[in-house]
């Protein structure tokens, strides 16, 4: 198996623009979940789906941020509009089933925002 | 403050020494994760755990409900073990049902 594939690896932008951020899980796992790692707070998770469905999207900052799952391979993190602030990694993550069980992790997105 | 704090934030070691990485946590939970991110950035989950110890290679891991506490502890240290342990569990009741959280992280670097 290909493990989590996220994409891109890297992101420039500039302030006020749209970024979207791709991943696509290990077949047949049921979980995915989006985090964000900054030097200042660590890893925390913004969102994370069930079956397709947001279960708990409690770490969302704001709603400059959305996600959406239209199905089980494929899901999507958007920031529209982008601020310096949101320059970190991004992680996404996939388990076989919720949050208890073991997740395997993607690369990773660099995002840069100036 | 954090609901999971881990101990130490930086720890150097020698080749071959014994390490342990400690990791307290105030909410109740259903597992807890011990993961490696390498100088990369890379992630790996070690351990999930919800009672006991668990080993692999190297590593072990422990928890201890009552006290709320975890550790993971490497034998035999290698320069390749160099990374960064987070800890993070997820919450098992009312609203920290199902919600991960995570401590900071402990640096840890061995030298040859």
């Amino acid at each position: 198996d290909a493990g989590v594939i996220q994409s891109p690896r890297h992101e420039v932008t500039e302030m006020g623009q749209e970024v979207t951020l791709r991943c696509k899980p290990i077949s047949g796992h049921n979980s995915l979940f989006w985090y964000r790692q900054t030097m200042m707070r660590g890893l925390e998770l913004l969102i994370y789906f069930n079956n397709n469905v947001p279960i708990d999207d409690s770490g969302m900052p704001e709603d400059r941020f959305s996600a959406k799952m239209p199905n089980a391979s494929f899901s999507t993190l958007k920031i529209q509009p982008s601020e310096p602030r949101d320059s970190a990694v991004y992680f996404c993550a996939s388990s076989r089933s919720g949050s208890g069980t073991v997740q395997y992790f993607g690369p990773g997105t660099r995002l840069t925002v100036t | 403050k954090n609901e999971v704090e881990q101990s130490p934030q930086n720890l150097t070691a020698q080749e071959g020494e014994f390490i342990t990485i400690n990791c307290s946590y105030s909410v109740g939970i259903s597992a807890l994760h011990w993961l490696q991110q390498h100088p990369g950035g890379g992630i790996v989950s070690l351990f999930m755990l919800s009672s006991g110890k668990k080993k692999h290679g190297r590593l072990i891991a422990t928890i201890n409900i009552q006290e709320k506490h975890s550790s993971l502890h490497i034998t035999a240290s290698h320069p390749r073990d160099s990374a960064v342990y987070i800890c993070a569990v997820r919450g098992d009741r009312g609203s920290t049902l199902g919600r991960l959280y995570f401590g900071r992280g402990t640096q840890l670097t061995v030298w040859p």
